[in-house]
């Protein structure tokens, strides 16, 4: 089982709607978590970082952490043609990164 | 222009054929890392360093090696390349090993 599971998607959603990922991780360590955007043939971006359980809002993205559950998601509000991306997931426990396999996000005009 | 480089970008070789992909960052980051990406697999971590002259190994370390000489610069070896070692190469580093920042990647095919 890999540390970090993302739901496998492809999603597809119509410009405008709300774009939802979701990511369990197995290790209960990890500290804080991830959310990269990774345009076909380029290097994944940070897109936003989150550390306490809760949501973290920043421009259309929101992310939540529920360390209980051990789930975290990301929420793309308003999508864009622009948001047609694969997303990773990622945790950190001491100094390993460890990802998901990322979900394909096509939004639709 | 705070960013991490790679070179080379693209890369054909020949088995057995040893071989360095170089990494520099200009953002003064003490903790730096490399990863290859398989598709289905996602992203996996080979070597990390924390601070010049202290390297780890990641998840998949078998036939690659490291140095960390500089904090700026930390090359990816390959002393005897397989084709199962095919893949897209990132390098990131951080400045507080969470929040990492990629490279453009290398593409390396070995034949």
């Amino acid at each position: 089982q890999k540390e970090v599971e993302q739901n496998s998607g492809p999603l597809s959603v119509p410009e405008g709607a709300i774009a939802s990922l979701n990511c369990t991780y197995s290790d209960r360590g990890s500290q804080s978590f991830f959310w990269y955007r990774q345009y076909s043939g380029k290097s994944p971006e940070l897109i936003m970082s989150i550390y306490s359980n809760g949501d973290k809002e920043d421009g259309r993205f929101t992310a939540q952490l529920n360390k209980a559950s051990q789930y975290v998601s990301l929420l793309i509000r308003d999508s864009q043609p622009s948001d047609s991306a694969t997303y990773l997931c990622a945790g950190f426990n001491d100094y390993k990164l460890s990802f998901g396999a990322g979900t394909t996000v096509t939004v639709r005009a | 222009e705070a960013q991490v480089t790679q070179n080379p970008r693209y890369l054909i070789t020949v088995t057995g054929k040893k071989l360095t992909v170089t990494c520099s960052q200009n953002m003064n980051h003490e903790y730096m890392s490399w990863y290859r990406q398989d598709p289905g697999l996602g992203l996996r971590q080979i070597y990390y360093s924390m601070n010049v002259e202290v390297t780890d190994k990641g998840d998949v370390p078998e036939g690659y090696k490291v140095s960390r000489k500089e904090k700026r610069n930390f090359p990816l070896i390959l002393e005897s390349p397989s084709p199962n070692q095919t893949s897209l190469y990132f390098c990131a580093s951080s400045p507080d090993r969470d929040e990492q920042f990629f490279g453009p990647g290398t593409r390396l095919t070995v034949l």
